[in-house]
C-alpha cells in the first residue's frame, strides 16, 4: 500500500496522559500536514512540515501539542496532559508540492479522552 | 481570516435528480479551491480542483469570483454519490481551509 498510513487507528486514554501518533506519508512527498476534525466539522489545520522543517503552526496547537518530522519522512504528533477537549480525529496528509497540489489523506487516528 | 462556508449540513435528493452543493469562500485574491469527498468508511480524497477545470464522476464546479462561490454540481445524482463533501480553499502556504461539510444522501 503506497498511501498515507497512520498509527494507531484508535486511541483511548485517560485525562492527563500523554499520547503519540505516527504518520507515514507517501514516500516522495516533501509536504506533510496535520489536521484535527471534531464531530460535525471539517478538518482544521494544525501544522505542516516541508521535509524536516516545521513551517507553520495553528493557534489551535497549544503548548501541550508537539510535532516532529526528524528525517523528513514519518512524523509524530504528541499531546501531553490530554484533556477531554482533545478528543477528535487526527488526520495526516501529504503532498508533493505546495499551492494547488493534491493532498493525500491518511485514515486518521481517533482519540478518545475519558 | 480565510473562511469557507457550506450552508447545508444535509442535502437529500432522489436518484436522477440534479445536485448542487453550495460553497462560498472569503478571499480577495486568486483562490485555490477544491472539493474533497469522503465515502462511508473511506478516507478523505480529492474529487476535483478548480485549476484543472475537470469533470470527475460527472461532477463539475465553477469558480464565480463575483459571488465568491465554488458550487459543486451534477445533473443526475446516483446512489453511489452518497457521501460527505467538503469544500476547501488552499492558502499560500499550501494548507487547506475546509468548510463544515455537506452530507449528500441520494435516495433510490
Amino acid at each position: 500500500d503506497t498511501g498515507v498510513s497512520q498509527d494507531p487507528r484508535h486511541k483511548i486514554t485517560k485525562r492527563g496522559q500523554n499520547v503519540t501518533f505516527r504518520c507515514d506519508p507517501i514516500s516522495e512527498h516533501n509536504r506533510l500536514y496535520w489536521y484535527r476534525q471534531t464531530l460535525g466539522q471539517g478538518p482544521e489545520f494544525l501544522t505542516y512540515f516541508q521535509n524536516e522543517a516545521q513551517l507553520e503552526k495553528s493557534r489551535l496547537l497549544s503548548d501541550r501539542f508537539s510535532a516532529e518530522r526528524p528525517k523528513g519522512s514519518f512524523s509524530t504528533l504528541e499531546i501531553q496532559r490530554t484533556e477531554q477537549g482533545d478528543s477528535a480525529m487526527y488526520l495526516c496528509a501529504s503532498s508533493f508540492g505546495t499551492r494547488g497540489y493534491e493532498q493525500f489523506f491518511g485514515p486518521g487516528t481517533r482519540l478518545t479522552v475519558l | 481570516a480565510q473562511r469557507v462556508t457550506q450552508p447545508e449540513k444535509l442535502l437529500s435528493v432522489f436518484k436522477g435528480a440534479p445536485v448542487e452543493l453550495k460553497c462560498n469562500y472569503s478571499y480577495s485574491g486568486s483562490p485555490e479551491l477544491f472539493w474533497y469527498v469522503q465515502y462511508s468508511r473511506q478516507r478523505l480524497q480529492l474529487l476535483l480542483r478548480h485549476i484543472s477545470r475537470e469533470s470527475i464522476k460527472g461532477f463539475t464546479a465553477d469558480l464565480n469570483k463575483g459571488e465568491t462561490s465554488f458550487h459543486l454540481k451534477k445533473p443526475f445524482a446516483q446512489e453511489e454519490d452518497s457521501a460527505m463533501y467538503y469544500c476547501a480553499q488552499g492558502s499560500n502556504t499550501g494548507k487547506l481551509i475546509f468548510g463544515q461539510g455537506t452530507t449528500l444522501q441520494v435516495k433510490p
